[in-house]
């Protein structure tokens, strides 16, 4: 079956330092990997999604600057929060979809859960 | 983003039916999906509906009015396992991606 795991699943950082959390895909082609995150107030936000081949797109209110993201190959997928603050924490969720296969589902990782100190 | 708008909240009993509405701005729209999410874990997938009318898959069945920007996520003999928060996620062709609301916190009580 198709599974995206995400780590770390927890993790902690101080003000001003950096993060970075990776994705990876099995059993299906990642074409496409969209970031998402998750506000403590529940707000679904998108970061960015990234089409092996094409430019990554950045939602406004994101940029490449702050949330740099490397997609390489079909099954890996990563993500950095550069100068992380209080307004970055919450849950990072990385959703990848096979852009060749017949289905329209996008498939969750758990999420990396970040708190900013 | 995209205007998708969900209620924060909704309860109902155990053995009965719960109502999940979602609105979206309509503009572009180019299929919706339901997701489940439990507190602290990915969402998982429950349904995806691109054409108007009811979709019955059983213990959820979705609807979609593309004319008015309207879905709902239909849950029949509810248990109480089915406490969750539900996701509505439209699609948009031009970046192929979902756009979420922020999801309605079901209760389910005895």
């Amino acid at each position: 079956g198709a599974l995206v795991y995400q780590y770390p699943r927890r993790t902690i950082c101080k003000s001003g330092t950096s993060m970075r959390m990776e994705c990876q895909a099995v059993g299906f082609q990642a074409t496409s990997v969209a970031w998402y995150r998750q506000s403590p107030q529940k707000t679904f936000e998108l970061i960015a999604l990234s089409t092996v081949n094409s430019a990554i797109k950045y939602e406004q209110n994101f940029t490449q600057e702050k949330f740099p993201i490397s997609h390489p190959n079909l099954s890996f997928s990563s993500m950095t929060v550069l100068n992380a603050y209080l307004e970055d924490r919450g849950l990072y969720l990385c959703g990848a979809r096979d852009l060749q296969g017949a289905g329209a589902e996008q498939f969750f990782g758990p999420g990396t859960r970040l708190t900013v100190l | 983003g995209q205007g998708v708008e969900q209620p924060d909240n909704l309860m109902s009993v155990e053995g009965t039916f719960a109502r999940v509405n979602c609105t979206y701005s309509t503009s572009g729209f180019n299929g919706l999906s339901w997701y489940q999410q439990r507190e602290g874990h990915a969402p998982v997938f429950l349904s995806y509906v691109v054409l108007d009318g009811l979709k019955d898959s059983g213990h959820f069945s979705t609807f979609l009015s593309r004319s008015n920007g309207y879905s709902y996520l239909l849950l029949t003999e509810l248990q109480i396992k089915d406490s969750a928060s539900y996701l509505c996620a439209v699609r948009w062709p031009n970046y192929n991606v979902l756009y979420f609301g922020s999801g309605t916190k079901l209760t389910v009580e005895p």
